[in-house]
Parts: structure tokens; sequence; C-alpha cells
């Protein structure tokens, strides 16, 4: 089975700086990988997917990520973040193939943006 | 807009209660999730239908019921015995393809549960 893990549980950020989060998984094929984004009180928001291909993605809000299959990581990265980013992140990984697969969530990474 | 709603933000059980959290979702996916979400442990699966009138135990269900008699429609019913149940509920939803493997999930806004 699948596993993630997001080592960071806090991160602070200038306004203006460059910012990436850490996520690691575990999983024995290529994996499908996601980033989503929940502000206080609401939902999760994809930012993110790879399924295969190009290993850095693109998404929205000007983020982007990049699959390292020889690091078991799926960083995700903004070069220059707002005070709007501020925000908790979740990494999450599924199984590939056929079939119908699960996802699997890191325990989050809370984004804090300083003046 | 396409999207999931759930109903209502805000619930509160009294002890030996059962309450029930409405989901519902327009965007013709057949694949529906509840989640709950717990400060610091992120999103803990509940139960999960592929399809109307199939349902499959995630990895918390214990105290927890579902049904899924509509393919719009997958309400959750917290029951008397998940001793406890304060936490933020998700619903969300996906396309299931069976040549696809995992796909993306929609959410909704959450329903916050708690104890009177």
């Amino acid at each position: 089975a699948q596993s993630v893990t997001q080592p960071d549980i806090h991160i602070t950020v200038s306004e203006g700086a460059s910012l990436e989060l850490r996520c690691n998984y575990s999983y024995g094929a290529t994996p499908y990988l996601f980033w989503y984004v929940q502000s206080p009180g609401q939902g999760l928001q994809l930012l993110l997917k790879y399924f295969s291909g190009d290993t850095l993605v693109q998404g929205i809000k000007g983020f982007e990520a990049e699959f390292k299959r020889s690091q078991s990581s799926f960083n995700l990265r903004k070069p220059s973040v707002h005070w709007s980013d501020a925000a908790e992140y979740f990494c999450a990984v599924g199984a590939g193939g056929t079939g119908f697969q699960k996802l699997v969530f890191g325990t989050g990474t809370r984004l804090l943006v300083s003046p | 807009d396409g999207g999931i709603t759930q109903s209502p933000k805000y619930l509160f059980r009294k002890e030996g209660q059962n309450v029930t959290l409405s989901c519902e979702q327009n965007l013709n996916h057949d694949a529906m999730y509840w989640y709950r979400q717990d400060p610091g442990q992120g999103l803990r699966l509940i139960y999960y239908s592929q399809i109307v009138n199939d349902f499959q135990k995630g990895d918390i269900a214990e105290g927890y019921s579902v049904s899924r008699e509509k393919k719009e429609s997958f309400p959750l019913t917290v029951t008397s015995a998940q001793k406890n149940p304060t936490a933020f509920y998700l619903c969300a939803s996906s396309i299931d393809s069976p040549h696809r493997g995992s796909q993306p999930q929609h959410f909704g806004d959450g329903t916050r549960l708690s104890i009177l």
C-alpha cells in the first residue's frame, strides 16, 4: 500500500520569498501524485497532479511541483509567496494502473506568511 | 457551476444521539468519499462508494454508517457508537475510470461536528 510523508508541520516564509514544501511517498510502482490546498474552515482545492510524462508539473496559483523518482519526492514550489498563500497544504499519493484506487493523504504542512 | 454541497456547516450532537451529514454532488461523478479531519492527523478515510447501492469501509469506519441510494447523494450518519465524533468531516467525489487508477478528488466545504 502507498504512503506519504510531509516532514514539516509548519513553515513560515516572508512575503515575496520563495517556497518549497516537501513530500515523500512510498509506492512500488509509478505513483499518481497530488497537491491540495486548504484554507481555514474550507474543503481542499486541487493545486496540481502528476500522472506520467514531464516530471515538472505546473498548477494553479503559480505553483509547480517536481517528481523525482530517485528520491521518492514530489516537492511543491512557488517562486514568490503572497500573503493569500497562507493555508494548509496536503500531498496525496494514489496507485496507478487499472481499477479503482484510493488516495492516501499526508498530515499536511501549515504555511504562515510573514509581512 | 458543478460542485459538492455539504450541509449543515456546523452540527451539534447530544450524547446517545445519531446525526446525519448531507453530501450532494452535481459533477456526475461515480465515486464518493467521506473523510474525517483532526488537527495534525490529516485526512482519514471513513467510507467510500464507487457506484450506487455499493460502498466499502475505509480506515476508520467504526461508529459510522453510509448509504448510496442515488448517484448524487452520499449521506454519512455518525452513530452513538462513535465515542469521539468531534471533528471536521469532508465529503469528496471523483470520476471512476477502470483504466486510469487514482483520480483527483473534488471536495465540499465540510461540516464541523461538535458534542454538546
